[in-house]
């Protein structure tokens, strides 16, 4: 079992452009949550896809948009990009019904 | 909502010393406690979770926790740290019984010197 894979592992972007960043649960999770981590903080939740839909949301703007596939896999986009959004982005995958949360290895975005 | 205080930013401690990360959460429902490890350019790590029964919980690297409903605590020990025990560590807390989010705390840096 591969866990939780995140890709890529590292990206640079430009102020203004759009990132999408790729997610794949650990086999037999169907649901799939995003978290930034700046740095120095701890884990910001984005959102949680279950079911192909946004089941929650945290406090962040409609830039940060997601989907999930039939796979269970999911992509978070963030378009405009910021200075700020600058982070380590994590997804976690767990089962909807409840339990453990495995994170992926995390993708860092640098935004210049 | 659920949310979670770690105590102490950073905690500074000689090798084979006992050690303790203190968190503190606020709900007004059932709630999940996990304590996470984060090694410098690494994801997250489960160390334990506390969900029913015991409210002492034992996890991996000889980390324990004890579930504290009266004082809303869910504080980490070590009784002897290693030096590659030196890592961020992230106290976190969720809804019971759903799959919902996890509320991370800020964290708290161990550092573990010879």
């Amino acid at each position: 079992d591969a866990g939780v894979t995140q890709s890529p592992t590292h990206l640079i972007k430009t102020r203004g452009q759009q990132v999408t960043l790729r997610c794949s649960p650990k086999s037999g999770h169907d649901t799939v949550s995003w978290y930034q981590q700046a740095l120095g903080q701890g884990p910001q939740f984005i959102f949680q896809y279950y079911e192909e839909e946004e089941r929650q949301r945290g406090n962040f703007p409609d830039r940060f948009s997601g989907h999930q596939f039939p796979n269970y896999s999911s992509e978070l986009n963030v378009n405009a990009l910021l200075l700020g959004d600058s982070a380590l982005y994590l997804c976690a995958s767990s089962l909807w019904t409840g339990g453990e949360a495995f994170f992926g290895q995390g993708t860092r975005l640098t935004v210049v | 909502a659920q949310s979670v205080t770690q105590l102490d930013s950073q905690v500074p401690v000689f090798e084979e010393a006992p050690v303790e990360l203190r968190c503190n959460y606020s709900s007004s429902v059932s709630v999940y406690l996990f304590w996470y490890v984060q090694y410098p350019n690494q994801g997250l790590q489960l160390l334990l979770k506390y969900l029913s029964g015991s409210t002492l919980v034992k996890g991996i690297n000889g980390f324990e926790a004890e579930f504290n409903k009266s004082q809303t605590s869910f504080h980490l020990r070590k009784p002897s740290v290693h030096i590659s025990d030196t890592a961020e560590y992230f106290c976190a807390v969720r809804r019971a019984n759903s799959g919902y989010a996890l509320n991370f705390g800020k964290g708290t840096s161990l550092l573990v010197t010879p």
